[in-house]
């Protein structure tokens, strides 16, 4: 069975920093494009960044670029989101989400990022 | 590139069906097959529903339908049961490695 288990999350300052892990499970990590997908509080689903099977490529929703890197470990199974410069509109539940195609098929539980003072 | 339109409410009595629509540009649900909807319960991760735009990953019961016309996507909920109330979310590739979801509609199940 697929699993998702993201961890991670927490309070933090506004221009602080942040690390998100994700552990994968039940699939060929090594063979899945990856994301992170956040919803704030209350609001809707908005995609935050991608990457390739290989690491060779990742892409972010523009809100985010520059402050934010989607990595991953494939020896791990585990894929991370660093975020730094912290915003409060960053404040979300975070989710990690297997990315065959264009679709998201397996979603994480999610994890709690509120930035406030 | 903004989010994509959905009615924020929905609404329909046990058997009955309802249609919820997703809205968008040329350069999203307009330019490309990849509308993917979403179910969502409070407090719980999404699942998927739909792919691209009408095709049912495994599991998914075919009381749920979706389909595009244009830059309009649309998912219908047949014979609708009170484990259906829910959020409901599309989401489209948009072109540039980029996506979007819309807004989310909430379904009541009378």
């Amino acid at each position: 069975e697929v699993q998702l288990v993201e961890s991670g999350g927490g309070l933090v300052q506004p221009g602080g920093s942040l690390r998100l892990s994700c552990a994968a499970s039940g699939f060929t990590f090594t063979r899945s494009w990856m994301t992170w997908v956040r919803q704030a509080p209350g609001k809707g689903l908005e995609w935050v960044a991608n990457i390739k099977q290989d690491g060779s490529e990742e892409y972010y929703v523009d809100s985010v670029k520059g402050r934010f890197t989607i990595s991953r470990d494939n020896a791990k199974n585990l894929l991370y989101l660093q975020m730094n410069s912290l915003r409060a509109e960053d404040t979300a539940v975070y989710y990690c989400a297997r990315h065959p195609g264009q679709s998201f098929d397996w979603w994480g539980q999610g994890t709690l990022v509120t930035v406030s003072s | 590139q903004s989010a994509l339109t959905q009615p924020p409410s929905a609404s329909g009595s046990p058997g009955q069906s309802v249609t919820i629509s997703c809205t968008g540009i040329s350069t999203d649900v307009g330019g490309y097959s990849h509308v993917s909807w979403y179910q969502q319960y409070p407090g719980k991760a999404p699942k998927l529903i739909i792919y691209d735009a009408n095709k049912w990953p495994s599991g998914v019961p075919d009381r749920f339908s979706g389909s595009k016309s244009g830059s309009t996507a649309s998912l219908t909920v047949s014979g609708l049961q009170a484990e259906d109330e829910a959020d409901y979310y599309c989401s489209s590739y948009a072109g540039n490695n980029q996506w979007l979801f819309g807004g989310g509609t909430k379904v009541t199940v009378l």
